[in-house]
């Protein structure tokens, strides 16, 4: 069983750029979660989705950050006209469906760098 | 709101030394409580956890008490090794309520042969 994968690994973009970044959660996963890690911090959470539905957005910011999970294919988190502040690394986490607690497995992230 | 306090790295041991990582929590009801571990250049993997008061999560020599009444859960482990050097992030997630994960800004730890 595949875990949680997460591409590209690494992302160069140019100030005014968009960023993809694209999350596939494992086998039977049906939530997807993104966070965000600033170099020397702790992870901070952006975005809960689960299939077609934004469940909580509260930690995304209201500006040029969108993200999906479709139906059919992957999770994608969208950076529209990135700006250095937005370098960071930008984690994935999928869950089973669960009423109680939900464990999350982690994607191996992608390092955006925005020159 | 949720927020995790985590010591400051980083810590510095030699190998074989007792490691002590310090993490309380403040939360609304009775979050469950996880320690992940991140290993330079990769992404985070689930070291262990605890899900009611008095718990003990453990793996891989690690350890952890879920400590309601001191709203803690600090990290243990009795003789560390070179491979055990990482990022070490503490964490909970509430059972009701919004399901993301809320972490301590990680305590990183060098482990010296």
């Amino acid at each position: 069983n595949a875990g949680v994968m997460q591409n590209p690994r690494h992302l160069v973009r140019r100030r005014g750029q968009e960023a993809r970044l694209r999350c596939s959660p494992m086998k039977g996963h049906s939530h997807v979660y993104w966070y965000r890690q600033l170099p020397e911090e702790g992870l901070k959470f952006m975005v809960y989705l689960q299939k077609e539905n934004i469940i909580d957005e509260s930690g995304m910011p209201k500006e040029r950050f969108s993200a999906e999970f479709p139906k059919e294919g992957p999770s994608i988190l969208r950076i529209q006209q990135v700006v250095r502040g937005d370098s960071a690394a930008y984690f994935c986490a999928s869950s089973p469906t669960s009423k109680d607690y939900n464990e999350q497995f982690f994607g191996p992230g992608t390092r955006l760098t925005v020159l | 709101g949720n927020s995790v306090t985590q010591m400051e790295g980083p810590v510095t041991l030699s190998e074989e030394a007792f490691l002590t990582i310090n993490c309380t929590y403040t939360a609304t009801g009775y979050p469950s409580l996880f320690w992940y571990v991140q290993y330079p250049g990769e992404g985070l993997q689930l070291l262990l956890k605890a899900t009611k008061a008095d718990d003990k999560g453990s793996n891989k020599g690690f350890e952890a008490t879920y400590r309601k009444e001191t709203t803690s859960f600090h990290l243990e482990k009795g003789s560390v090794q070179v491979s055990d050097s990482a990022v070490y992030f503490c964490a909970l997630v509430s059972v009701t309520g919004r399901r993301a994960l809320t972490f301590g800004s990680g305590t990183r730890l060098q482990v010296q042969p």
